[in-house]
């Protein structure tokens, strides 16, 4: 059974860092692009950032580009987020996303909320 | 840039009545687009994905439809469990930037 589990959310103050982390079991992890989505408060969903298999393609919304950093240890079937600078509009619930493969769909994590306020 | 287009933004429909909600692309996704389902303080629950293939048990109430950039979601007689917002996503351009559509909010009429 594919399982995606997101850690790190948390209370942090304007200018703060925190550091999600995303585990991952049931699938080979190594083969799939991953990705953080987001959902602020009563608002939509926003993708955040993707990683390449191999980490060889990074991607980042124009909203984090320079604040975030997406990293991930295929040995540790473990994706990462990396956010500093953080400001109240990053206040969200931050989803780990699995890419679909050819035959086999997408899958999310349950989230973890981060709230940034002072 | 793909942008995709819910609608509408609300609909209301009555309980054992037929839904139809629409997503359209900007540009072709061809059938990598899927649909979510939403319930206030939960994580999006996948639906249907290759646009028309429905995920692991998911009723057969809800079907999926279309390629290119129109997209339908239906669900056939509505379940008062299945009032809540849903979500369209498109994954055939990698990275993923303007994935989702802004969502329809499915209430009881």
């Amino acid at each position: 059974e594919v399982q995606l589990v997101e850690s790190g959310g948390g209370l942090v103050k304007p200018g703060g860092s925190l550091r999600l982390s995303c585990a991952a079991s049931g699938f080979t992890f190594s083969s799939y692009s991953m990705n953080w989505v987001r959902q602020a408060p009563g608002k939509g969903l926003e993708w955040v950032s993707s990683i390449s298999s191999s980490s060889s393609y990074i991607y980042y919304a124009d909203s984090v580009k320079g604040r975030f950093t997406i990293s991930r240890d295929n040995a540790k079937n473990s994706l990462y987020l990396q956010m500093n600078s953080l400001r109240a509009e990053d206040t969200a619930v931050y989803y780990c996303a699995r890419d679909p493969g050819d035959y086999d769909p997408p899958y999310w994590g349950q989230g973890t909320l981060v709230t940034v306020s002072s | 840039e793909i942008v995709m287009t819910q609608s509408p933004a609300t609909l209301s429909v009555s309980p054992g009545e037929r839904a139809t909600l629409s997503c359209r692309a900007s540009q072709s996704v061809s059938s990598n687009l899927a649909w979510y389902q939403q319930k206030p303080g939960q994580a999006p629950r996948l639906l249907i994905y290759g646009a028309s293939t429905r995920a692991t048990g998911i009723p057969a109430r809800f079907s999926g439809s279309g390629s290119g950039t129109e997209f339908t979601l239906t669900i056939s007689s509505l379940q008062s469990e299945d009032f809540a917002v849903y979500y369209c996503q498109q994954y055939n351009n990698w990275p993923p930037e303007n994935t989702f559509g802004q969502g329809t909010k499915l209430e009881i009429k």
